[in-house]
């Protein structure tokens, strides 16, 4: 079946670097997804990458593929206060209808 | 800022009202979708409409009711409500209905069934 799993909280200081991590199951996803959802707002597109590369870096972004263990790992370099956040996993799965298989999200952190 | 809005921001209803969440893109998707949030949960897919055709439904009670007069618009029609209904509403949007095209929120309408 399709799982998406996710640890559910990490904290960090300001200026660190935070790494979240997700495993996936579905080895024929084609895409996998890295959404942001602030208090009271909807989520935001961060980044994704196709299930043939290995990483893709976007600014402070920083996005790694391991397929052989399905793990997807985001790091946020120099992690500012308004990085805190809930961080969802998603993953495009084997329908290709677009749904999405979402993580149960990791709420990031940062302290001053 | 977010390229798909949605409206109202908040919406306070009875369990004998009738009301609609209404949600707009103009980015030239032909896909978009609705998708119910709880608290401290992951978005759960609601129903697709893909080329203007309702093409999943997640066995949603049919007291929420989608339609999707054209490719730009997108409503959700409830009637006789539930409080476990109450939740954020997440409406998206994507190039195409498929699995290699990124979904796009809105910021939700907060919906409280008193």
């Amino acid at each position: 079946g399709e799982d998406v799993e996710q640890s559910l909280f990490l904290s960090v200081r300001e200026g660190d670097s935070s790494v979240i991590n997700c495993t996936y199951t579905d080895s024929s996803s084609t895409y996998l997804y890295w959404y942001k959802q602030e208090p009271g707002a909807g989520l935001q597109l961060l980044t994704y990458i196709f299930s043939n590369m290995d990483m893709k870096q976007d600014q402070r972004l920083t996005v790694l593929l391991n397929k052989k263990d399905k793990h997807l790992s985001l790091r946020i370099a120099d992690t500012q206060t308004g990085d805190s956040a809930i961080y969802f996993c998603a993953e495009s799965g084997s329908s290709n209808t677009g749904k999405l298989i979402f993580g149960q999200g990791t709420t990031l952190q940062v302290k001053p | 800022d977010t390229e798909v809005t949605q409206t109202p921001k908040h919406l306070v209803m009875g369990m004998t009202n009738k009301k609609s969440l209404k949600c707009e893109q103009h980015m030239g998707h032909r896909a978009m979708y609705w998708y119910k949030q709880k608290a401290k949960k992951p978005p759960e897919l609601m129903f697709v409409y893909s080329y203007e055709k309702l093409s999943i439904n997640e066995s949603v009670p049919s007291r929420f009711s989608p339609e999707c007069p054209n490719s730009s618009l997108l409503n959700l029609h409830l009637h006789a409500l539930q409080p476990e209904d109450s939740a954020l509403y997440l409406c998206a949007s994507s190039q195409r209905g498929q699995g290699n095209s990124p979904l796009h929120f809105g910021n939700g309408t907060r919906l409280t069934v008193t």
